[in-house]
């Protein structure tokens, strides 16, 4: 079983549209890390939260520690926000990656 | 912005060689890790790096890897006796401390022939 789910695997939303991507983990936790894989490959740490809420632009986490559970939101999305969207933990000193949502936003 | 920087962007090796990635950390910067994500795969942790020793590697990182950090600023990850399997995308990072947000290089494309 993967310790670090998400969902949905793929979204297609028009410009504009609130996004939410969700995260699931299974093992205990120092701190949950959004990530951003854009198609050339290149990954970009979006948020690091060990509670509650951070709020970025337009990007906001959420995370909830009782419940493992944490929410990425996209308010009014654009094209450019078009890439993979991962969610990974840290137990320790190592990190674990779901497998990542692919988002399109379509003009 | 500083940025962590990796050498080379693609490495074509034959199946047997050795293969040396080569990573420049942002230079205040303590712990160094070691990712990598086969084609289509999720992004998968090798091993991190503090104070010139493994603080902690996967079940992956085996006899067959190693890392170094020759000097202060180079951080390396060496493979042996190169697999088909050993093809992927391997990303380097580095934080300040655990409680910061890693940095990651653009990756170095490995296709071992």
């Amino acid at each position: 079983k993967n310790e670090v789910e998400q969902s949905p695997q793929n979204l297609t939303a028009q410009e504009g549209e609130f996004i939410t991507i969700n995260c699931s983990y299974s093992v205990g936790i120092s701190a949950l890390h959004w990530l951003q894989q854009h198609p050339g490959g290149g990954i970009v740490s979006l948020f690091m939260l060990s509670s509650g809420k951070k709020k970025h632009g337009r990007l906001i986490a959420t995370i909830n520690i009782q419940e493992k559970h944490s929410s990425l939101h996209i308010t009014a999305s654009h094209p450019r926000d078009s890439a993979v969207y991962i969610c990974a933990v840290t137990p320790t000193h190592d990190m674990r990656f779901g497998a990542g949502t692919r988002l399109t936003v379509k003009p | 912005e500083p940025e962590v920087t990796q050498t080379p962007s693609h490495q074509v090796t034959q199946m047997g060689q050795e293969v040396i990635l080569r990573c420049v950390p942002i230079s205040n910067h303590l712990y160094f890790y070691w990712y990598r994500q086969i084609l289509g795969q999720k992004v998968e942790f090798l091993v991190s790096f503090y104070n010139n020793e493994i603080s902690e590697k996967s079940e992956i990182f085996d006899d067959q890897f190693s890392v170094e950090r020759p000097d202060g600023s180079n951080f390396t990850l060496k493979i042996r006796s190169t697999k088909l399997e050993d093809s992927a995308m391997y990303f380097c990072a580095s934080d300040r401390d655990s409680n910061q947000p890693q940095h990651f290089g653009d990756g170095t494309r490995l296709s071992i022939l």
